[in-house]
């Protein structure tokens, strides 16, 4: 079936610095790449809305020029945390529709975050 | 906006019997209402969904009833087992310009006692 990877599982950086997340989708186009993120037994909170060729959607609160979101093709959307701080440590997850009526999404595997 | 509750947030289960979860949503466009599982540090997954047009729908153990007069929807576990321990998240779907941006409940952490 239709599978989104994501890249890496996990990653641990100093703070400051900057962290990419990639989400490609396998054997299917994603147009719209939504990008959550979820802390220890929380909800998934969406935080944008990624579109291939267009700017993203941000959520209200979500800070734009923190969190990164390029959507380069239409098998591939980025996330890249800048300037990570301990308090972006999180699992952040994406997620991609599978047709184009948005009914059913498929899940990429995740990323853990941990910003000492 | 949308805004979905779900409840209980923990529910510990004897094996064999069943299990049910409940989803309010406030939004009465919304027309779709997925319901995934989550195990620990792995991607959520799709185990069953409806669509507003439809009551009840049902998948061996697995079933989903929605009541769209009231705004809530319910997943039922029937002969629980073991392995389906995990978190369940409910989700439902307003059509907001073509978007189907999920907005997801907080989440029941499902334990299945052996």
């Amino acid at each position: 079936g239709a599978v989104v990877s994501q890249h890496p599982s996990w990653v641990i950086c100093k703070s400051g610095t900057s962290v990419k997340i990639e989400c490609r989708s396998l054997d299917f186009q994603a147009t719209t790449m939504f990008w959550y993120r979820q802390f220890p037994k929380q909800s998934l909170m969406l935080m944008a809305t990624s579109n291939e060729g267009s700017k993203a959607t941000y959520e209200q609160g979500v800070e734009k020029d923190k969190f990164l979101i390029n959507h380069a093709s239409l098998t591939l959307s980025t996330l890249t945390v800048t300037s990570a701080h301990p308090e972006d440590s999180s699992f952040y997850i994406c997620s991609a529709p599978l047709d184009p009526s948005g009914y059913g999404y498929t899940f990429g595997s995740g990323t853990r975050l941990t910003v000492v | 906006g949308e805004n979905v509750e779900q409840h209980p947030s923990t529910l510990s289960v004897q094996e064999g019997d069943s299990a049910v979860i409940k989803c309010t949503y406030s939004d009465s466009a919304s027309n779709y209402f997925p319901w995934y599982k989550q195990e620990l540090g792995k991607r959520p997954q799709l185990i069953i969904d409806i669509r507003s047009n439809v009551g009840e729908k049902k998948d061996q153990r697995i079933a989903v009833t929605l009541n769209k007069t009231a705004k809530h929807f319910s997943l039922h576990i029937t002969e629980t087992q073991p392995e389906d321990s995990a978190v369940y998240f409910c989700a439902a779907v307003p059509p907001i310009s073509g978007t189907y941006k999920y907005i997801f409940g907080t989440g029941t952490r499902l334990k299945v006692l052996a």
